[in-house]
């Protein structure tokens, strides 16, 4: 069965310095893998993805991931957080040519302090 | 384009009411999908649909009905709310791709209370 973990619910960093969310999932199959960001009360918005090309995916807002097979993970970046970074982030994979499956992680709630 | 839209923005239901929450995309998606939100669990698929005429059932489907007669719309039906329902709701679409790849694009959201 497919299935991705989250593995902070909450993260908290001050403004400049790094941040790392961490995913990782489990697939039977190649996965496409995607974070999303959700600010309050909004609805999401993809950060990035990654479909099987470079395993090195470069998104919006300076952020970007890592696919490695070998660890099963899909870790999210960024080198120096900004405040308006404070928001939800879901990692979500998507598995089965042809199906209609995301799943979605439980979310990391980044916290930037100033 | 205005991406995928959600009416209404917030309701206050009792239980045993019944409602319908409108989705609509103007992307020419064929695939689009109803998920709820709820704290500390994620996003969970309720019903999706493939394209105009064909649906089928998500992870959390009880208590929700939808059709799908055109591209666009995509709407979803409480038939008797329940406190149990209390959630925020998305509506999402996207593309036919072969694989896995597509990208879904989210609405703003609809958030339902039932008391």
């Amino acid at each position: 069965a497919q299935s991705v973990t989250q593995l902070d619910s909450h993260v908290s960093v001050s403004e400049g310095t790094p941040v790392l969310l961490r995913c990782n999932y489990s697939s039977s199959y190649s996965p496409s893998l995607f974070w999303y960001v959700q600010h309050p009360n909004k609805g999401l918005q993809l950060l990035l993805k990654y479909t099987s090309a470079a395993t090195l995916v470069k998104g919006i807002n300076g952020f970007e991931a890592e696919f490695k097979k070998s660890e099963t993970s899909f870790h999210l970046t960024k080198p120096s957080a900004h405040m308006s970074d404070a928001a939800e982030y879901f990692c979500v994979v998507s598995v089965g040519s042809g199906t209609y499956k995301y799943i979605f992680g439980t979310g990391t709630r980044l916290k930037v302090l100033a | 384009n205005a991406g995928v839209t959600q009416t209404p923005k917030f309701q206050v239901l009792k239980t045993g009411q019944s409602m319908t929450l409108q989705c609509a995309q103007d992307m020419n998606h064929e695939y689009m999908s109803w998920y709820r939100q709820d704290p500390g669990m994620g996003l969970r698929l309720i019903h999706y649909s493939v394209g105009a005429g064909i649906t089928d059932q998500g992870e959390v489907p009880n208590g929700y009905n939808v059709s799908r007669s055109t591209t666009e719309d995509f709407p979803l039906r409480l038939l008797s709310a329940a406190p149990s329902q209390t959630s925020v709701y998305f509506c999402a679409s996207r593309q036919k791709v072969t694989g896995n790849g597509g990208e879904q694009y989210f609405g703003p959201g609809t958030r339902l209370t039932v008391t």
